[in-house]
């Protein structure tokens, strides 16, 4: 059963503290991005990657960190320096070639701040 | 870069009728236009695209119109029914920024049985 898996669905966090969100895809997808979700605001982009070990700042990296080293994961780490980090966070993939348009996204995980 | 927006915010409708969301571009680079549902607590899922050398789409009782030269586009959703409640994203994908999407800011939709 092929898909982008996030996980975990609910996350707390205390003041000070960084935490990692997981993202696995076992589409065979070269592209993976992470998004933001805040109500009103739509999806904003934190990072990207199209290959593995290369990944781009999107709009709003300040305070999070991600790493590539396996094509099928895309983990995003929130950082003590994100000062609002509560937040619904969206991971997406698209495929290689003449698809590569079409984004897949996970389920999500919600943040939430202790 | 490309900046989209997305009206209306809220939009409700009897079962039945039709909706339509509008949205807007900035960027003529852009050439990849995709509708997305968002149910709650789950992740978008795209319902229909459209690309720039056409100018209309359907898919059964969903369909999206394109005006390049006014730089916008929108999602025509006929008969609605009670299912169809969700917000609604569109994006925009310029040709020119590698595999960047800029979406709009969303839609919720509510079909009134």
């Amino acid at each position: 059963d092929g898909g982008i898996t996030q996980s975990p669905k609910y996350l707390f966090r205390k003041e000070g503290q960084n935490v990692t969100l997981s993202c696995e895809q076992n589409l065979n997808h070269d592209a993976m991005y992470w998004y933001r979700q805040d109500p009103g605001q739509g999806l904003r982009l934190i990072y990207y990657s199209q290959i593995v070990n290369d990944f781009q700042k999107g709009d709003i990296a300040e305070g999070y960190s991600v790493s590539r080293e396996k094509k099928e994961s895309f983990p995003l780490t929130v950082t003590s320096a994100q000062k609002n980090p509560t937040a619904f966070y969206l991971c997406a993939s698209t495929p290689p070639g003449t698809g590569k348009n079409i984004q897949y996204f996970g389920a999500g995980t919600r943040l939430s701040v202790l | 870069g490309e900046n989209v927006e997305q009206h209306p915010s809220t939009l409700s409708v009897q079962e039945g009728d039709s909706a339509v969301i509008k949205c807007t571009y900035s960027d003529s680079a852009s050439n990849y236009f995709p509708w997305y549902k968002q149910e709650l607590g789950k992740g978008p899922q795209l319902i229909i695209d459209i690309r720039s050398n056409v100018g209309e789409k359907k898919d059964q009782r969903i369909a999206v119109t394109l005006n390049k030269t006014a730089k916008h586009f929108s999602l025509h959703i006929t008969e609605t029914q009670p299912e169809d409640s969700a917000v609604y994203f569109c994006a925009a994908k310029p040709s020119n920024t590698g595999n960047q999407f800029y979406f709009g800011t969303g839609t919720s939709l509510t079909v009134i049985p």
